[in-house]
């Protein structure tokens, strides 16, 4: 089974600052899918960013982007320039490519606030 | 498109009720799936399903029943709710071309019971 941690329950910045969230994973599998989903206080979870495993370059949308480490089974966020609306709950989840049938495995989330 | 949409948003319920929690995409996802979110926690896959006719449970499926007669529906129902069962539900839906890709969630239901 594979086990998914983030060791930031919460971290707060100053607007416009960069802040990176990190996540740690466990797994015997090469094939795989990393996400980092937002959870605002509307609740609803939102998509972020993804990796696939076997792509050696970092994804990368707009101010969010990732640091994959395979090999170290790292996977952080960064986010540059933050902003008020960034401030929610972010998850980092796995999912296994062959068939996902599992479903995502997710860490315990990191609140991430951003003062004005 | 809707994308994935729940209802009811909000349920209370006494200990001992039974109701179904609905959930409908239309996006023509093969693959639908139900998390749970406790407080303090991430979600937590309850059951999913690969296709009309296809269910399976995941990590907690105990007092949870599912169905999939249709690509559109997956139905969450709770036999005899308890107060372990409060927290907040989630469905979602993927495409399945290469196996199961970006899961796409819908906006939840907070349950509770009494």
């Amino acid at each position: 089974a594979q086990t998914v941690t983030q060791s930031q329950p919460e971290m707060s910045v100053q607007e416009a600052e960069t802040v990176t969230l990190s996540c740690t994973y466990d797994t015997s599998e090469n094939n795989y899918y990393l996400f980092w989903y937002k959870q605002p206080p509307s609740r609803q979870m939102i998509l972020v960013i993804r990796q696939e495993a076997y792509k050696q370059q970092n994804a990368t949308e707009n101010r969010f982007s990732v640091n994959f480490q395979k090999a170290a089974k790292s996977f952080s966020l960064k986010i540059s320039d933050s902003q008020l609306g960034d401030t929610a709950m972010y998850f980092c989840a796995f999912m296994s490519r062959g068939g996902g049938a599992d479903g995502l495995t997710f860490g315990k989330g990191t609140h991430l606030i951003i003062q004005p | 498109n809707a994308g994935v949409t729940q209802t009811p948003k909000f349920q209370v319920l006494k200990t001992g009720q039974s109701m179904t929690l609905q959930c409908a995409q239309d996006m023509n996802h093969e693959y639908m799936s139900w998390y749970r979110q406790d407080p303090g926690m991430g979600l937590r896959l309850i059951h999913y399903s690969v296709g009309a006719g296809i269910t399976d449970q995941g990590e907690v499926p105990n007092g949870y029943n599912v169905s999939r007669s249709t690509t559109e529906d997956f139905p969450l129902r709770l036999l005899s709710a308890a107060p372990s069962q409060t927290s907040v539900y989630f469905c979602a839906s993927s495409y399945t071309g290469g196996g199961v890709d970006t899961q796409y969630f819908g906006p939840g239901t907070r349950l509770t019971v009494l």
